[in-house]
């Protein structure tokens, strides 16, 4: 069955430090992956992208993330963190199964990370 | 340009009444999405339309439709509403379908803040 973990509920950095926000996930088919923030009261919005290509992605206000496959990880990061990053982080994986009609879309639980300054 | 509207932003309803939901995405895009968010559940992915067509759908009972407008604007219904359907409903636009090109950004509206005595 597909699923999406993200093994920390709560990731603490200091700012400046460099970030890392963990995901892994399973699929039956190819999978699209993504990654989105919720800052409090400020909504949902998506960060970056994996379709194909290359393995790394770069995406907004300074975040990266990198595909791995033979891990079936796809982890956030950022060089440096902001305390203005700390906010509840969802990676989710789209499966894209061509023998159907629909592909399954499954969210993570989210990661909280905070920033201390 | 202006976001991603929706509305109402907040909406109390008793067990049994339905519900009517409006999103409308940024002009030019034609790809509308909707998902469930609830503290227990998660984030949840319910349907996506594109050009008036349902492209792909999530897991939810048969009280849960949605519908597209030849000028993109999307609604979303849920019948007999019951207490589990309290929730915060995201819609997001795209200008692709699946939001599947490397490229395309996906844009999400505030939320319509549903709840279900």
């Amino acid at each position: 069955a597909q699923s999406v973990a993200q093994p920390e509920d709560q990731v603490n950095v200091a700012e400046g430090n460099p970030l890392t926000v963990k995901c892994t996930y399973s699929v039956s088919g190819n999978p699209y992956l993504f990654w989105y923030v919720q800052y409090p009261n400020r909504g949902l919005q998506f960060l970056l992208k994996y379709i194909t290509g290359d393995n790394l992605v770069k995406g907004s206000y300074g975040f990266e993330a990198e595909f791995n496959k033979s891990q079936t990880s796809f982890h956030l990061k950022k060089p440096s963190a902001l305390v203005s990053d700390s906010a509840l982080y969802f990676c989710a994986v789209r499966d894209i199964l061509r023998e159907t009609s629909y592909d399954k879309v499954i969210f993570g639980p989210g990661t909280s990370l905070s920033v201390i300054p | 340009k202006a976001g991603v509207t929706q509305t109402p932003r907040y909406l109390i309803k008793t067990r049994g009444q339905q519900v009517t939901l409006s999103c409308s995405p940024i002009s030019g895009h034609r790809s509308v999405s909707w998902y469930q968010q609830t503290p227990g559940q998660g984030l949840q992915f319910l349907f996506e339309y594109f050009s008036e067509t349902q492209r792909n759908k999530g897991n939810f009972p048969g009280r849960f439709s949605g519908r597209q407008f030849s000028n993109s604007r999307s609604e979303m219904n849920v019948s007999t509403l019951e207490l589990g359907d309290s929730a915060l409903y995201l819609c997001a636009s795209s200008s692709t379908s699946g939001f599947r090109t490397s490229t395309d950004t996906q844009y999400f509206g505030p939320g319509t803040r549903l709840t279900v005595l």
